[in-house]
Order: C-alpha cells, then structure tokens, then sequence
C-alpha cells in the first residue's frame, strides 16, 4: 500500500508527558498538512509544509506542539507537556503542490489521561 | 473561505440513490465545491469537486445550481459501505488548507 501511513495508531500518555507522532506521506508528494479532529468535530487545520519548508501554522498550533519535516518526506508532530484537551485524533495528508486532492493517513489517536 | 451548511444526518435505503445538499450562499468567483467523507475510524477520503459545471465521477455525481449558492452530492445506488460523515467544503482550487465543518452523517439502511 503506497498511502500515507501514520505512527502510532493509538497513544495512551499522562498528562505532562510528551509524546511525538510521525506521518509518511505518499513518496511523490511535497505537501504535507496535520489536522486535530475532536469527538463530533470535522478536521481542523494544524499546519502545512511544502517540502521541508512549515509555510502556515494555525493558532491552534501553541507553543506547546512543533512540527517538522527535515528532508521533505515523512513529518513529526510533537507536543510538550500534553494537556487533557490534546485527547484528539490527528490526521495527516499529503499532495502534490497546487492540485485538488488532500489524501489523508488513518490518524494517530491520543488520549492524555 | 466561504461557510457551508449541511444537514446534521440523513438516511437512504441501500440501493437507492442518496442526495447529500450543501448550502454556500456566500461562495466567491473562484472557490470550488470539494466533498470528502469519513468513514468511522479512518482518515477523510475524496470524492469530487467542481466550479460551475456539473461533475462525475465512479464515485459520485456533483450538482451545482447555476447561481453556485448551493450544490448536492448524488449517489448513485447507495450500499452499506457508504455509510460516512459527508463534508462539503469551498475553497480556492490548490488551497494549503480544508476548513471542515461538521458534515453530514449519513447512514444506508438494509
């Protein structure tokens, strides 16, 4: 399968611990973007990279979450010290620069406890 | 980008076709009409797009009225894997970012 694939599907953490996440994008691909989706909610956009470079970052995105993709392929989500509100799922996606489609990853699930 | 409204939930008899309706009153010249759905558990998933014209593909047909403040996703012969929450979103074409609303859930009944 040539998706974009997401590690760890599921992460249990204590709240003030950190925890990073990855997301492979399809290979050809030089966008990436994270989105934070909540119980009921639709995706919320978290921040996009064209190729290695983090061109936009939500306000939702705070200081406590950095994100990175150092050689334009797969990306890491961070987030510091987790708070109880972090419990979401994060989804990434991937596409090609100027086109139509934003393919998404299964999501990693979070659960600060 | 513009405001979608959708429907909280809808059902559709499997075999039947499912008419998903997206209200976009303040679209702008240039803003697409994009659907994605999610089926439970996994990431949002493609479907269609278009402008002004109406659209097809194997997966759906996109009806957009001719003063573009409204669009309906039509499927064609509904099964029980269609079963998904239906998002209508309006954004220029190539955007860095999907604004998601809440969608429709919509659920295929035996």
């Amino acid at each position: 399968d040539t998706g974009v694939s997401q590690n760890p599907r599921h992460k249990i953490t204590k709240r003030g611990q950190n925890v990073t996440f990855r997301c492979d994008p399809i290979s050809e691909h030089n966008r990436l973007y994270w989105y934070r989706q909540t119980l009921g909610q639709g995706p919320e956009f978290l921040t996009y990279f064209q190729n290695e470079a983090q061109l936009e970052k939500s306000r939702l995105l705070s200081d406590r979450f950095s994100a990175e993709r150092p050689k334009g392929s797969f990306s890491t989500l961070e987030i510091q010290r987790t708070e109880q509100g972090d419990s979401a799922m994060y989804l990434c996606a991937s596409s090609l620069a100027d086109t139509d489609t934003q393919y998404f990853g299964p999501g990693t699930r979070l659960t600060v406890l | 980008d513009a405001k979608t409204t959708q429907p909280t939930s809808m059902d559709c008899a499997e075999g039947r076709a499912a008419n998903l309706p997206c209200n976009h009153s303040t679209i702008s010249g240039n803003e697409y009409v994009y659907w994605y759905r999610q089926i439970h558990s996994q990431g949002p998933q493609y479907i269609i797009h278009g402008l002004k014209n109406n659209e097809t593909n194997e997966m759906a047909s996109l009806i957009i009225t001719e003063d573009r403040k409204s669009s309906t996703l039509i499927l064609p012969h509904a099964t029980l894997r269609d079963t998904a929450v239906y998002y209508c979103i309006v954004s220029n074409f190539g955007n860095e970012k999907l604004t998601f609303g809440t969608g429709t859930r919509l659920t295929i009944i035996p």
